[in-house]
């Protein structure tokens, strides 16, 4: 059972271009979560996701950021016109459709780097 | 300008000694607490959780306490290895009122270096 897979690894971008961040969660899970990570730091929590829905973005930027979790295929998060302040380490997680709080799952992250 | 991070707070322990690593958590209302580990360049791993109407629970070679008083929880490593070498972050959920939702806080981490 593979785990949540995230690419790409490492994404290198100018100041202005569009980054495009994939993950896939586990098999079996529908709910998933974007936290950012600045170096030194704890992870922030940006959304969360169930298929099709957005379910809280609270801690999404309110501008250039957005996310989505279509029903075929991958979570996206998605920057437009980057700026060096959004390098950072992207980290998605994901956990099982269930009524009880379950553990996440995280992927290893995309690390994002702004020129 | 460029905003300086802040360093993590460190603590070196001997192989085999117990080192205990803490944590302060902010909202009165959490009522759910994680620690994770985080080796360089790979995502949080679970280690070990407790709810809010306990005050202990182990796992294997592993401890976490909260004290609900002073909004503290603690994890303790019991005879250390070098693969227990990272970085350790407490985190609290911040929003049960969602059902199944894992709206997480991490606390600042702490990194843990054992000695051979």
């Amino acid at each position: 059972n593979a785990g949540v897979m995230q690419n790409p690894r490492h994404l290198v971008r100018r100041r202005g271009q569009e980054a495009r961040l994939r993950c896939s969660p586990m098999k079996g899970h529908s709910h998933v979560y974007w936290y950012r990570q600045l170096p030194e730091e704890g992870l922030k929590f940006m959304v969360y996701l169930q298929k099709e829905n957005i379910i809280d973005e609270s801690g999404m930027p309110k501008e250039r950021f957005s996310a989505e979790f279509p029903k075929e295929g991958p979570s996206i998060l998605r920057i437009q016109q980057v700026v060096r302040g959004d390098s950072a380490a992207y980290f998605c997680a994901s956990s099982p459709t269930t009524g009880v709080r379950e553990k996440l799952f995280f992927g290893s992250g995309t690390q994002l780097s702004v020129l | 300008g460029e905003s300086v991070g802040l360093h993590l707070p460190t603590l070196s322990v001997q192989e085999g000694d117990n080192s205990i690593i803490n944590c302060a958590y902010s909202n009165s209302a959490s009522d759910y607490f994680i620690w994770y580990k985080q080796e360089s360049g790979k995502g949080p791993q679970f280690i070990i959780d407790i709810r809010s109407n306990m005050d202990k629970r182990q796992g294997q070679r592993v401890t976490v306490l909260l004290n609900k008083t002073v909004k503290h929880l603690s994890l303790q490593i019991a005879a250390t290895q070098p693969g227990d070498s990272a970085v350790y972050f407490c985190a609290e959920n911040i929003d049960p009122k969602i059902q199944g939702a894992q709206k997480l806080v991490f606390g600042q981490g702490t990194r843990l270096t054992i000695n051979p």
